[in-house]
Order: structure tokens, then sequence, then C-alpha cells
């Protein structure tokens, strides 16, 4: 199984301050036949269900605000927000659908400092 | 616009059995695999299983493998999860997602666990 592995837990960033959230998988998530990876990111807010902010690592999901940014490759990611916003407090996830079984992080909380 | 409503969620004792079904619109659910992801109170995302457009293949994570059974029928656009032998750590959220990779979610049924 792929483990995905989170960091940190949690941060606390000042409105308009950038927030950057680490990914890391236990085997590559990069497919050879297509050349794509199987990376996605997830935001959820407390009490709703988890909204699909960005899939293949870097392409974001429609209707997602252009100050998340995805990157990276193979085993590590990154999810970036540029510039905090209020409406922005929320726990992401990294998730991989590479290979069953499919397997999400622990999990970034991210709150406003 | 994609919807997707669960039910059958409640309170079940340990060894029970529940089915929870998701009814899908807004899409071409023959043409989509489907999800079951969960969430323990208070905890992270778990994916549970998910199906092929044709029902003909069907994943599990291995701790559900045996226990529980995810199908669909492209005639209602639903799909299901029946549930047996269930455990206390089963307490969870329970989403439904369209795709392969979950894309759109539902509001999640509550299965709570206890005796």
């Amino acid at each position: 199984d792929i483990v995905m592995t989170q960091s940190p837990d949690s941060l606390a960033v000042s409105l308009g301050e950038r927030a950057t959230i680490n990914c890391k998988s236990s085997q590559s998530v990069l497919s050879s036949s297509d050349n794509k990876n199987y990376l996605a990111w997830y935001q959820q807010k407390p009490g709703q269900s988890p909204k699909l902010l960005m899939y293949w690592a870097s392409t974001r999901e429609s209707g997602v605000p252009d100050r998340f940014s995805g990157s990276g490759s193979g085993t590590d990611f990154t999810l970036t927000i540029s510039s905090l916003q209020a409406d922005d407090v929320a726990v992401y996830y990294c998730h991989h659908f590479h290979s069953v079984p499919l397997t999400f992080g622990g999990g970034t909380k991210v709150e406003i400092k | 616009e994609v919807q997707l409503v669960e039910s059958g969620g409640g309170l079940v004792q340990p060894g029970g059995s529940l089915r929870l079904s998701c009814a899908a619109s807004g899409f071409t659910f023959s043409d989509s695999w489907m999800t079951w992801v969960r969430q323990a109170p208070g905890k992270g995302l778990e994916w549970v299983a998910n199906i092929k457009k044709d029902g003909n293949e069907k994943y599990y994570v291995d701790s559900v493998r045996g226990r529980f059974t995810i199908s669909r029928d492209n005639a209602k656009n639903s799909l299901y999860l029946q549930m047996n032998s269930l455990r206390v750590d089963d307490t969870a959220v329970y989403y439904c997602a369209d795709g392969f990779l979950s894309i759109n979610w539902g509001q999640g049924t509550l299965v709570t666990v206890s005796s």
C-alpha cells in the first residue's frame, strides 16, 4: 500500500501570507504510461464534505481560486496557498489515486495566526 | 449540477448490518466509477471501496474486505454499500463520491456502531 505522509499536522498563517503543505508518498505515484502524477488535494471546511482542489498534482479543479497551486512529482508534493484568506481555514488532505488501495494523507489543519 | 445524496446510516450494534444508498443525479451515472470514503469522528479520510462503471470491478480497503459489498444499479442511478459484521471501529460518516478519483462528494451519512 502507498502511505501518504503530510507535514505539518497544523499551521497558523497570517492573512495574506503564504501557506505551504507538504505530502510525501511511500512509492512514486507517477505513471510511466501517461507521465501523470496520480495525486490530488482536497479541502475540508468544518462541518462540510471534502472538496476537490487539485488533481494530476498541479491541475486546479474548475472554480478553485488561483491562489491555490500544486507542485511536485514522483513522491514529493506541495500545496501552496499564495495569500491566505479567512475562507481558506480548513483541513487539507493529499490523496493518491495511482493504484488500489487508494489512500489519503493524515491532513493538515490551516488556521489564521 | 452533480448531486449525491447518501442515506441509510444509523445506530447499529456490533455484529449487525446496514445498507447505505447513494442517489446520484446531474451526470451520466453509468459512465462513472463510484467510490465510498469514510471519516471516523474527529479523524481523517479513509477510502473504503470503489466500483467500475459496469459493476464488474470492485476494490476494497483490507479492513472491510469480506464484510462490506459495494454495488450499483445503473438503471436507478444508485450506489450501495452493504455492511455486515459491523465493528465499533466502523463508526464514521460515510461519503459517496463520483469517479475513481473522488470528484464530487455527498453530504455523508453517519454510521454508529455501539452496544
